[in-house]
């Protein structure tokens, strides 16, 4: 089945240890993004990537990064996490740009920060 | 600025109706989904309306009047697997996705 497939499903890191998550698809999807959600709150856009168009969210702190190595992958990079960084991020892919197209999740991967 | 506004929680019973209203303030309309999401886990697709009016889907369906800037999603014959958070979400002029904080269902035996 096509699918979203995010890795790992839960990560435990160390205040300001640099951590990494990754999203595949195999929906051959132009658009992939990743949201940040915190419990009972709107997941928030981080930024997305139509194709190696990258695009960032106004105000997404520069300490989140991302990647897109090819059309399959995508990287989540949080180079300092801070305790007010743990969440759930969840990858999504659309098949073209954000609006009209209904978005895919992946499972997310929930992050603790200690 | 633009807003999703939702109840926070609903209760239900086993078997029941409930309705679930979402209204909106954005700067233009593209279209409203609704997204179901158990806890822990993604949100998923249930529905898209860009028209007034109703769309039904199995037991479940979403409602649309664009002029009064209010939808609803309508489950029916409510199941225990229904609990879960719906979230509403509107298509702005810019073709961005503004997500509200979801409504969180609660199903009871």
């Amino acid at each position: 089945d096509a699918m979203v497939i995010q890795n790992p499903r839960y990560q435990v890191t160390q205040f300001g240890k640099p951590v990494t998550l990754s999203c595949s698809q195999t929906l051959n999807h132009n658009v992939m993004y990743w949201y940040q959600q915190k419990s009972s709150q709107a997941p928030k856009l981080l930024f997305h990537y139509y194709d190696k168009d990258f695009n960032n969210e106004a105000d997404t702190p520069d300490n989140f990064q991302s990647r897109r190595p090819n059309t399959s992958f995508c990287f989540l990079d949080i180079r300092s996490p801070g305790l007010g960084d743990a969440a759930m991020y969840l990858c999504a892919t659309s098949r073209d740009r954000m609006g009209v197209e209904t978005q895919y999740f992946g499972p997310g991967t929930r992050l603790l920060v200690l | 600025g633009q807003n999703i506004d939702q109840p926070t929680e609903m209760t239900a019973t086993e078997g029941a109706i409930v309705q679930i209203n979402c209204t909106y303030q954005t700067s233009g309309f593209n279209g409203l989904f609704w997204y179901q999401q158990h806890a822990g886990e993604a949100p998923t697709f249930l529905s898209y309306n860009v028209l007034d009016g109703l769309e039904e889907k199995g037991r479940f369906s979403s409602f649309l009047s664009r002029s009064k800037g209010y939808s609803y999603l309508l489950l029916k014959e409510l199941q225990m697997k229904d609990s879960a958070s719906y979230l509403c979400a509107v298509v702005d002029s810019n073709y961005q996705l503004i997500w509200g904080a979801g409504t969180k269902l609660i199903i009871k035996p």
